[in-house]
């Protein structure tokens, strides 16, 4: 069974860093993967979305890398603002078409 | 397009009572997939439908739960009885089986069952 795990459960940075994502994977046979953002009491924004065959995406300041063969994908946000405080979420399809979540990080970018 | 369209936002019952949400998925997309989230298990999925049929269910709890999908824009997850533990935020989500599988979510239905 395919299991998801995202470090750290919590960041807090100041305003301007640079920062780094951690998720990691158990079953490296997966599809794609999938970075959401969710804001409180909200939905789940899709960000990127890797492909297996595929080793990064980049949209804007957000820029997503995978490591099929060690289980691992990052998520680096540049210059990060107030706006990018949220729950940032990875997500993995296998064989089937569902999604096995992570718990996400909660990130906090101080002013 | 709107995105994916859930209702309620906000559903709040007593135990005992039958519950239903409703989910309108973008139009176009093939699959339609039930998800709940609570802070002690996260996300989960519940079942997923391809082309109205479900496809897999083995995350539905219980006989309690039950899905529908009677036609391509339209689905609901009903709950009967309810109880206090299904007290959750219950999400819809499409995609488009074209080979990306990028799944769009709706706001979600925050349930409490009192």
């Amino acid at each position: 069974k395919q299991e998801v795990t995202q470090i750290p459960a919590a960041l807090s940075v100041p305003e301007g860093e640079n920062l780094v994502l951690n998720c990691s994977f158990t079953d490296s046979a997966i599809y794609n993967l999938q970075w959401f953002r969710q804001d409180p009491g909200k939905g789940l924004t899709s960000l990127l979305l890797i492909q297996s065959s595929q080793r990064e995406q980049t949209s804007g300041r957000l820029n997503a890398s995978l490591d099929k063969s060690s289980g691992r994908s990052t998520l680096y946000i540049a210059a990060s603002q107030p706006g990018d405080s949220a729950t940032y979420l990875c997500a993995v399809r296998g064989s089937a078409r569902q999604l096995t979540f992570g718990s996400g990080t909660q990130l906090t970018v101080l002013p | 397009d709107a995105g994916v369209i859930q209702s309620p936002r906000h559903e709040v019952t007593e135990m005992g009572q039958e519950v239903t949400l409703r989910c309108k998925p973008i139009s176009g997309h093939d699959y339609l997939f039930w998800y709940r989230q609570t802070m002690m298990r996260g996300l989960e999925l519940l079942i997923y439908f391809n082309n109205n049929v479900p496809i897999d269910d083995s995350g539905m709890p219980e006989d309690r739960f039950s899905a529908k999908m009677p036609n391509a824009s339209f689905s609901t997850l009903k709950i009967q009885p309810s109880e206090p533990r299904d007290s959750a935020v219950y999400f819809c989500a499409s995609t488009l089986g074209d080979g990306t599988y990028e799944q769009y979510f709706g706001p979600g239905t925050r349930l409490t069952v009192t």
